[in-house]
């Protein structure tokens, strides 16, 4: 039961452009959710987080959107650089019940 | 200075083998984690713990058992190794405020062989 789904499990972007990673969820308790990054032998890194009260929440070229009538969430970065590129996860939390539950990641590669 | 550190980083073992995998943060935080990420990459909680207490147990064989010395430190041991248990775990912590999220290890790869 994939309660968060990433449904593209890759994305190849020109540096310069603007990089979408979406990310789609079932569970309707879910009232928090986060991007995390990842590169090659290192942990998930925290990137950007979005509660359910806002639409949009903004970090320097980093931006999530959320659409809660559609279960959708999509993180957005612009201008894309080289070192974006990594695997990105998404994940979301309800109040309470102390974990994150994780899509299964999109790999973005940004081209020179 | 390492926030989340686990050792050892790679853990190549023969089946029935007993291991252990360790886990200390920094942060002072209160809750710590296991999560075990399979050959799909699939990121899949197994443990949580708050100040030493177990919290979440994810449907985990008995053969997987953590333990939380202090709240700093979440081990995991795991008993009779078999071939399905070849993954990547991670340890993370988080503090109470969800702002922040979990900050996670650099995981350990175990191939069981």
């Amino acid at each position: 039961d994939q309660q968060v789904k990433q449904n593209s499990p890759s994305l190849s972007v020109q540096e310069g452009r603007i990089s979408i990673l979406n990310c789609d969820y079932t569970n309707s308790m879910f009232d928090y959710f986060l991007w995390y990054k990842k590169y090659p032998a290192e942990g998930p890194t925290f990137l950007i987080s979005i509660s359910s009260i806002k639409d949009k929440n903004e970090d320097g070229r980093f931006t999530v959107f959320l659409n809660k009538s559609a279960k959708h969430l999509s993180l957005h970065i612009v201008p894309s650089q080289p070192g974006d590129s990594a695997v990105y996860f998404c994940a979301a939390s309800s109040r309470g019940a102390q974990k994150l539950v994780f899509g299964q990641g999109t790999r973005l590669t940004i081209n020179p | 200075d390492t926030a989340v550190s686990q050792t050892p980083k790679y853990l190549v073992t023969q089946m029935g083998n007993d291991k252990s995998i360790k886990c200390e943060q920094n942060l002072g935080h209160d809750t710590m984690y296991w999560y075990k990420q399979d050959s799909k990459k699939f990121l899949k909680i197994m443990f949580s713990y708050n100040n030493k207490e177990l919290i979440i147990n994810e449907t985990v064989p008995n053969r997987f058992s953590p333990k939380s010395p202090d709240k700093a430190h979440l081990n995991l041991h795991i008993n009779s190794l078999e071939l399905g248990d070849s993954a990547v775990y991670f340890c993370a912590s988080s503090p109470p405020d969800r702002d922040y999220g979990y900050t996670f290890g650099s995981g350990t790869r175990l191939t069981v062989v």
